[in-house]
């Protein structure tokens, strides 16, 4: 297994601007997650795709925020209108079920700073 | 609401000094209890996961335990490499209607340092 990865690693951007990031799962994992955390926190869940079917959206999803999995591999969260509050590592992880357990392995994260 | 508490906040030690951190849950069904290894500037990197109380892992000098509302884990004799924060995380058992949630809630770590 190569491990998750995340593309760009850091990305400033002014307040207003798109800015979209992508994550790469391991190979064969069904299931991709994306979670966002600030510092001193945990990371908290945004959404989550079985496949290429987005199955769960958190309230912390404003509609500035969209997340696709086309053909159920990589996986892309878009953020419109950024805001400084939404400055944050985002981060990845993905997990393949097997009789009913998971682990999800995480990517490196995308630091993002919006100005 | 479920929820994840970690205690302390931060620990100190000096090397060798043999120490737990508390991991509190609240949730209405446990599937899973997750430790993960966080670095500074890196994404989580996976531990442990225990599924049922009394079970236990280790893996070189970690110990991770759980019972039925909390989970530890020990740390023996740590060395400065082992500094880091350390997340607890749970996941419910899901709903259900043949849905199957799988998101993990995070406590918000204990920042372990280890000093020489």
């Amino acid at each position: 297994d190569t491990g998750v990865s995340q593309d760009p690693r850091h990305k400033i951007t002014k307040r207003g601007q798109n800015v979209t990031f992508r994550c790469d799962p391991i190979s064969e994992h069904n299931r991709l997650y994306w979670y966002r955390q600030t510092l001193g926190q945990g990371p908290e869940f945004l959404t989550y795709f079985q496949n290429e079917a987005q199955l769960e959206k958190s309230r912390l999803l404003s509609d500035r925020f969209s997340a696709e999995r086309p053909k159920g591999s990589f996986s892309t969260l878009e953020i419109q209108r950024t805001e400084q509050g939404d400055s944050a590592m985002y981060l990845c992880a993905s997990s393949r079920t097997r009789d009913g357990q998971e682990t999800q392995y995480f990517g490196p994260g995308t630091r993002l700073l919006v100005l | 609401e479920d929820q994840v508490t970690q205690s302390p906040e931060a620990l100190r030690l000096q090397e060798g000094e043999s120490s737990s951190l508390n991991c509190s849950y609240t949730v209405s069904g446990l599937r899973g209890l997750f430790w993960y290894r966080q670095d500074p500037g890196k994404g989580p990197e996976f531990l442990f996961t225990l599924y049922s109380a009394g079970e236990e892992k280790e893996k070189e000098r970690l110990k991770a335990t759980l019972t039925k509302k909390e989970s530890f884990l020990h740390i023996t004799a740590p060395k400065p490499e082992d500094s880091a924060t350390y997340l607890c995380a749970v996941q419910p058992v899901s709903l259900g209607r043949g849905s199957t949630l799988g998101r993990l809630y995070f406590g918000r770590g204990t920042q372990l340092t280890v000093w020489p």
